[in-house]
């Protein structure tokens, strides 16, 4: 089953402006919800994680947003650079961090 | 701190055959899970082991299991390939501790083909 659900395969945007990923899951027990980038030919790398008990974390460029009433998280980069073109991922685990789940993936295009 | 290392990187096999991934996690690392990626799919969960035990495993079949060792290294089997096994087997590694956040660093992945 799709715990964690990524509903847009690609996103394209222009250099410099905002990049919104989304993502919603359907487990209620999920504490904590992370971001991976993804280069071709490479392992996922850890972006930013945010706690069920925040609304809101903030690194940088990358910003993570959670509403947990419905259940859905956001992944914002101002500005976006060509570099952060890759495919992000969405992941979801619960108090006992051994059962991490991931969504599809979207793939972020940014053109300069 | 070296990171996670994946052997073999590429993989051919055909159908029938069985194969062995090694997965080396960071070190003091006891946690490591398994990932299968194909297009489209994104990451699906295979198993995790903690100290040489298995503690959660996804949907798959019976033929993909896996192991760890004292060293906390893990190994992953696929047994009776089929072609639908095609796929990026991602390794991760974490501490394992509970109750808080526990990121993941992910190998560079092991790219297997069935012929």
């Amino acid at each position: 089953d799709q715990q964690v659900k990524q509903n847009s395969p690609s996103l394209s945007v222009q250099e410099g402006r905002i990049s919104i990923l989304n993502c919603d899951y359907t487990n209620s027990m999920f504490d904590y919800f992370l971001w991976y980038k993804k280069y071709p030919a490479e392992g996922p790398t850890f972006l930013i994680s945010i706690s069920s008990i925040k609304d809101k974390n903030e690194d940088g460029r990358f910003t993570v947003f959670l509403n947990k009433s419905a259940k859905h998280l956001s992944l914002h980069i101002v500005p976006s650079q060509p570099g952060d073109s890759a495919v992000y991922f969405c992941a979801a685990h619960g108090y006992n961090n051994n059962d991490m789940r991931f969504g599809a993936g979207t793939r972020l295009t940014v053109k300069p | 701190k070296a990171g996670v290392t994946q052997t073999p990187r590429y993989l051919i096999k055909t159908r029938g055959q069985q194969v062995t991934l090694s997965c080396s996690p960071i070190s003091g690392h006891r946690s490591v899970s398994w990932y299968q990626q194909t297009p489209g799919q994104g990451l699906q969960f295979l198993f995790e082991y903690f100290s040489e035990t298995q503690r959660n495993k996804g949907n798959f079949p019976g033929r993909f299991s896996g192991r760890q060792f004292s060293n906390s290294r893990s190994e992953m089997n696929v047994s009776t390939l089929e072609l639908g096994d095609s796929a990026l087997y991602l390794c991760a590694s974490s501490s394992g501790n509970s109750g808080g956040s526990d990121t993941q660093y992910f190998g560079p992945g092991t790219r297997l083909t069935v012929l």
